[in-house]
C-alpha cells in the first residue's frame, strides 16, 4: 500500500538553528500538507500546496518557514532560525480530492529544539 | 468562533458502552467532512467520511448536519482497542481543518 514517507523521525537541534523536514507524498497525489502538533494539542494546519505553489497558509506559517517541492518526489519544510516553541511533531500529508479527499499522512518527525 | 469545535472529553466509558461525540464548524461553505481518530504519539488515520444522508460503518455512525453545521460521531459497543483521540476534520477548498480532538478511554 502507498504511504507518505518523512524523514528524518526525530531531530534535535540547538536554537537558531535552520532545520529541514522532508517529505514523499503518494505519488498520485496532488494536495501536500504541512500540520505540526505541539505535544498534549491539537493538530495545527501549516500549509497546504498545489500545483507547485502554496495554496493556504496559517497564522503559524511566518516568514520563518518556507515549503519546496525541488523534485517530483519530495516536499520539504524549512525551519529558519528555529525556536524553542518550534518543538512539536511535523507531520506531512497529501491527497488527491478527485478521490476519497482522505489525507494520507506520514509518521511524522519530531523536533526537539534546545 | 473556533473554525471546527468538539466536545473537549475526556470521556472514560466501560466495555460495551455507547458514546456519541460531537462537532461544530463555523463555514458554511465547507464541502466534505471526516472523523480520524489518532493514537498516542501517532499519526492521524482515517476512521470515516461523513455524508448528507448519515452513514454507518459496523460500530461507528457518522451523522452531519448541514443546517446547524454539525457533525457527530456515536460508537456502540465500544471495545478497548477504541481507546484513542477522534479528530473532526473539515475540508473548504482543499482546506482540511481539524478539531482539538475528544480523547475516549474505554475500560474494562
Amino acid at each position: 500500500e502507498p504511504e507518505v514517507t518523512q524523514t528524518p523521525s526525530h531531530q534535535v537541534t540547538q536554537m537558531g538553528q535552520e532545520v529541514i523536514l522532508r517529505c514523499v507524498p503518494i505519488s498520485n497525489h496532488l494536495y501536500f500538507y504541512w500540520y505540526r502538533q505541539i505535544l498534549g494539542q491539537k493538530v495545527e494546519f501549516l500549509v497546504s500546496f498545489y500545483n507547485n505553489e502554496i495554496s493556504e497558509k496559517s497564522e503559524i506559517f511566518d516568514d520563518q518557514f518556507s515549503v519546496e517541492r525541488p523534485d517530483g518526489s519530495n516536499f520539504t519544510l524549512k525551519i529558519r532560525s528555529t525556536k524553542l516553541e518550534d518543538s512539536a511533531m511535523y507531520f506531512c500529508a497529501s491527497s488527491d480530492f478527485r478521490l476519497s479527499g482522505e489525507l494520507f499522512f506520514g509518521e511524522g518527525s519530531r523536533l526537539t529544539v534546545l | 468562533r473556533k473554525e471546527v469545535e468538539q466536545d473537549p472529553g475526556p470521556f472514560n466509558v466501560p466495555e460495551g458502552a455507547t458514546v456519541a461525540f460531537n462537532c461544530t464548524y463555523s463555514n458554511s461553505a465547507s464541502q466534505s467532512f471526516f472523523w480520524y481518530r489518532q493514537d498516542c504519539r501517532k499519526e492521524p488515520k482515517l476512521l470515516m467520511s461523513v455524508y448528507s444522508s448519515g452513514n454507518e460503518d459496523g460500530r461507528f455512525t457518522a451523522q452531519l448536519n448541514r443546517a446547524s453545521q454539525y457533525i457527530s460521531l456515536l460508537i456502540r459497543d465500544s471495545k478497548l482497542s477504541d481507546s484513542a483521540t477522534y479528530l473532526c476534520v473539515v475540508n473548504n477548498n482543499n482546506d482540511m481543518r481539524f478539531g482539538a480532538g475528544t480523547r475516549l478511554t474505554v475500560k474494562p
